[in-house]
């Protein structure tokens, strides 16, 4: 079975510019968890999509969004980029149904902006 | 909003100790789960504990969530240079919001040969 994918790999983008990452979930995951990670500590929370709906955002501005497809994929988009949001951003993926909501992450998309 | 504390931020130690991290709370947990990281990775689940009191094992890892459901405990035997990563605790974030995780900061575990 094929786990949680994410791409591009690596992002390299410039103040000011856009950035769009994709996500896929583990096949029969509805629920899509997009977090930042900075300096390799702690994960921060960004967004919950479930069925195709943001259930909640965690504490970022507006200018970070993003969507679930149909098919359960998702994409975080950041807008005006600036330079700390440099970062590894993981995406994990859940099932309903999951009673402790583990969750299962891609290797992320590091994302460095000059 | 639940948080979780961990202690230490950074062990450095040589192959063949045993070390203990940990994970706590003011808030009392339906679960906790620890997750561990390696360089260039995504957080992969370890185990989850559910029942104060509860512990369980898995190879040289031992894990422990304390009576109140508060705190929890990770103990490493004889580590190992692979045992090196970020050890992460999760919990649900609040009581009325299970699907959604809290993780605290993590330990930034260094194993050196």
């Amino acid at each position: 079975e094929a786990g949680v994918t994410q791409s591009p790999t690596h992002l390299i983008k410039t103040r000011g510019q856009q950035a769009t990452l994709r996500c896929s979930p583990i096949s029969g995951h509805t629920s899509v968890y997009w977090y930042q990670q900075a300096l390799g500590l702690g994960l921060q929370f960004l967004l919950w999509y479930d069925e195709g709906e943001e259930r909640n955002r965690g504490n970022f501005p507006p200018r970070f969004s993003g969507r679930q497809f149909p098919n359960y994929s998702s994409e975080l988009n950041v807008n005006a980029l600036e330079l700390e949001d440099s970062a590894l951003y993981l995406c994990a993926s859940s099932w309903d149904g999951n009673s402790y909501n583990e969750q299962f992450f891609g290797p992320g998309t590091r994302l460095t902006v000059l | 909003t639940q948080l979780l504390e961990q202690s230490p931020q950074f062990l450095s130690i040589q192959e063949g100790e045993n070390l203990t991290v940990y994970c706590n709370s003011s808030s009392v947990f339906s679960s906790l789960q620890w997750y561990r990281q390696e360089p260039g990775e995504g957080p992969v689940l370890l185990v989850t504990v559910v029942t104060g009191g509860e512990v369980k094992k898995l190879k040289r890892l031992t894990f422990q969530f304390g009576d109140a459901r508060k705190d929890s405990s990770l103990h490493i035997t004889a580590a190992q240079p692979g045992d090196t990563g970020l050890y992460l605790c999760a919990g649900p974030l609040s009581l009325s919001s299970a699907r959604q995780l809290t993780f605290g900061s993590g330990t930034q575990l260094t194993v050196l040969p």
